[in-house]
């Protein structure tokens, strides 16, 4: 069975730029979240969707960050305009009967 | 929100030795997970155990619900085995991690 992919692994922007990141989850898992894990810590979760719908994304800093699933399948997560704070691993899991999967992470570095 | 503590924060051990990781939560879950992030950041699943002891292969967890706290022991322990582990817990609402404890083993 195909795990999660992430693309791409590594990005490195200018701050004020923009960037995008796209998930592709295990196949018939409904429920997709994306964290964001700065170094030395665990990761937190951004938002998360059940097919296409956002479930919980209270933690999402709305006015840079924002995230798509169309056809509750694929998603993306965007930032613009980046900040140097968001340097950090980008990670999406799926999740089937509640255990979570992740994928390889995106890092970041804004300089 | 819950609280998910782990202890010790750092541990270095010998090749073949034994070790105990502990996990600690304020609140009563629905489940819990312990991860193991190798150095390349990749989290990879161990165990997922709401409650009970499972083990896999060297591994095995035991988690006491009703105490709040969860064990994960690693025995006979490999150089492969160095990294993060996290233990994330899901009280109803979304999955918080823990603190994490890093483990360094030593050829």
């Amino acid at each position: 069975e195909a795990g999660v992919a992430q693309s791409p692994r590594y990005k490195i922007i200018e701050k004020r730029q923009s960037v995008a990141f796209w998930c592709n989850p295990i196949s018939g898992h409904a429920t997709l979240y994306w964290y964001q894990q700065i170094l030395g810590q665990g990761p937190k979760l951004l938002i998360q969707f059940q097919n296409n719908g956002v479930v919980d994304d209270s933690q999402l800093p709305k006015d840079r960050f924002s995230a798509e699933r169309l056809k509750g399948v694929d998603s993306t997560l965007k930032i613009q305009p980046a900040k140097l704070e968001d340097s950090a691993v980008y990670l999406c899991a799926s999740s089937v009967a509640g255990e979570q999967y992740f994928g390889p992470g995106t890092r970041l570095t804004v300089t | 929100g819950i609280q998910v503590e782990q202890s010790p924060p750092d541990l270095i051990l010998q090749e073949g030795a034994n070790s105990t990781l502990r996990c600690n939560f304020s609140d009563s879950v629905n489940n819990l997970q312990w991860f193991h992030q190798n150095p390349w950041g990749q989290l990879i699943n161990l165990f997922y155990i709401p409650s009970g002891t499972k083990q896999n292969g060297r591994l095995s967890a035991t988690t006491v619900a009703t105490e709040r706290y969860s064990l994960l022991y690693i025995s006979s322990s490999q150089t492969t085995d160095s990294g993060v582990y996290f233990c994330a817990v899901d009280s109803g609402d979304k999955l918080t991690f823990g603190t994490g404890t890093r483990l360094a083993v030593r050829p």
